[in-house]
């Protein structure tokens, strides 16, 4: 079944605890993408990916790290998280970029205490 | 600026009504419109528009841009519960890969 699988779906941890979201997809696609949703601002771009080795900067990046060593996989680092980064986070990916359907994996639930 | 604006951010309405959703966008370099559709979890994809007045449709959903005005709407005929969810609409542009989503309209459909 085509997909995008992010773990873990649930995760509370401490302010400066370092932690890492994954996200694969199955879909051979060449555009990965991280969002955080929050109550009254929507859904904010974090970085994105067009290809493997190739990341850029969303609206939102400071606090987080990306990177795409496999065409599959595009994981989210937060090196020292805060609680300001307490947020509902999606992975998404389509064939070529946001400008087409994009396939959201099911969310990520973080509380940083 | 990269803006993106829904309106209304929430609306309550019976089984059976007409909804229009509304979406404006400040421009620079647009190439799409899309709508999304988020119920309990992940947002799932509608439309996606790239011409002006060319309307796309879906069962009792469709959706319409126009270029001119900078905007785009969602309709939903013959509400049902089923249709109670977050409405996101989001515009790609065609000089980087950024994806800039609105804050949503959240339909509640009462029985």
């Amino acid at each position: 079944e085509a997909q995008v699988t992010q773990n873990p779906r649930y995760l509370i941890t401490v302010t400066g605890k370092k932690l890492t979201v994954t996200c694969s997809q199955n879909m051979n696609h060449e555009y990965m993408s991280w969002y955080r949703q929050d109550p009254g601002l929507g859904l904010r771009q974090i970085y994105y990916s067009m290809n493997v080795e190739v990341t850029d900067k969303g609206d939102v990046p400071e606090g987080y790290k990306v990177s795409r060593k496999e065409k599959r996989n595009f994981p989210l680092i937060l090196e020292s998280p805060s609680p300001n980064q307490t947020s509902l986070y999606f992975c998404a990916s389509s064939l070529e970029g946001p400008n087409e359907k994009l396939f959201f994996g099911s969310g990520t639930q973080l509380s940083v205490l | 600026e990269d803006k993106v604006v829904q309106s209304p951010l929430s609306l309550v309405v019976h089984e059976g009504d007409t909804v229009t959703l509304n979406c404006s966008y400040e421009v620079t370099n647009f190439r799409s419109l899309l709508w999304y559709k988020q119920e309990k979890k992940a947002p799932t994809f509608l439309f996606m528009l790239t011409s002006s007045g060319i309307e796309k449709k879906s069962g009792r959903l469709s959706s319409i841009l126009d270029k001119k005005e900078l905007s785009s709407i969602l309709n939903i005929t013959a509400t049902q519960t089923g249709d109670s969810a977050i409405y996101l609409c989001a515009r790609g542009t065609g000089s980087n890969y950024k994806l800039t989503f609105g804050k949503g309209t959240l339909l509640t459909v009462n029985p």
